[in-house]
């Protein structure tokens, strides 16, 4: 079964500061997704990284994925309040016809001014 | 394109009771499915189905019904409510059932549910 470990949960960081939030999977995979929720509102994708070795940028914000260490991270830079919200990563796992995502527990950042 | 539609935003039941929250979407997604978010758990995949007539379980499928009969609707039953089902319920639907490529999951805007 496909476990995903995002850590760490909560985080606190001043405006300006840069961080990194990991995300640690269990099986062999080769897609994962970051997702943003903002209070009370629905998922917004963020980044789709396909490969071992991906990287993409928006922003201050840059994702990428180990698959060999089953790993990716989604580091801030020079956060800004803005950035206050949830982060969840997700991971693909292939089930013949379908493919299921299964999400990890979330990362809540908080941004202080 | 309106998306993936939920109905309804909120409900608050009473234990035993039965409902049904609606999802539609209008991008002609084979794929759909449900989530339910608790806090401290992230989402968990309670059903989904990859066309019109084929559902499967998720992580979390007990106390839960589903049905796909057209591509557009994919409703999620609660036969007997309990406290339990107290959740976020979030469906969300994908043009391919493989997620391949750069496709990805577009989530509703959420139900949440009280069950007293």
């Amino acid at each position: 079964e496909l476990k995903v470990e995002q850590n760490p949960l909560f985080l606190s960081m001043q405006e300006g500061k840069n961080y990194t939030i990991y995300c640690n999977y269990s099986t062999t995979s080769d897609r994962l997704y970051w997702y943003r929720q903002d209070p009370g509102k629905s998922l917004e994708s963020l980044f789709v990284l396909l490969s071992n070795g991906a990287v993409k940028q928006e922003g201050r914000l840059m994702a990428s994925l180990d698959t060999k260490a089953r790993l990716s991270t989604l580091h801030i830079t020079a956060a800004v309040h803005d950035l206050s919200a949830t982060y969840f990563c997700a991971v693909v796992a292939n089930t013949g016809t379908a493919s299921k995502l299964t999400f990890g527990t979330g990362t809540r950042l908080q941004v202080t001014l | 394109n309106a998306g993936v539609t939920q109905t309804p935003k909120f409900q608050v039941l009473k234990t035993g009771q039965s409902m049904t929250l609606q999802c539609a979407q209008d991008m002609n997604h084979e794929y759909m499915s449900w989530y339910r978010q608790d806090p401290g758990m992230g989402l968990r995949l309670i059903h989904y189905s990859v066309g019109a007539g084929i559902t499967d379980q998720g992580e979390v499928p007990n106390g839960y019904n589903v049905s796909r009969s057209t591509t557009e609707d994919f409703p999620l039953r609660l036969l007997s409510a309990a406290p339990s089902q107290t959740s976020v319920y979030f469906c969300a639907s994908s043009l391919d059932t493989r997620l391949a490529g750069a496709n990805v999951l577009t989530f509703g805007a959420g139900s949440r549910l009280t069950v007293l």
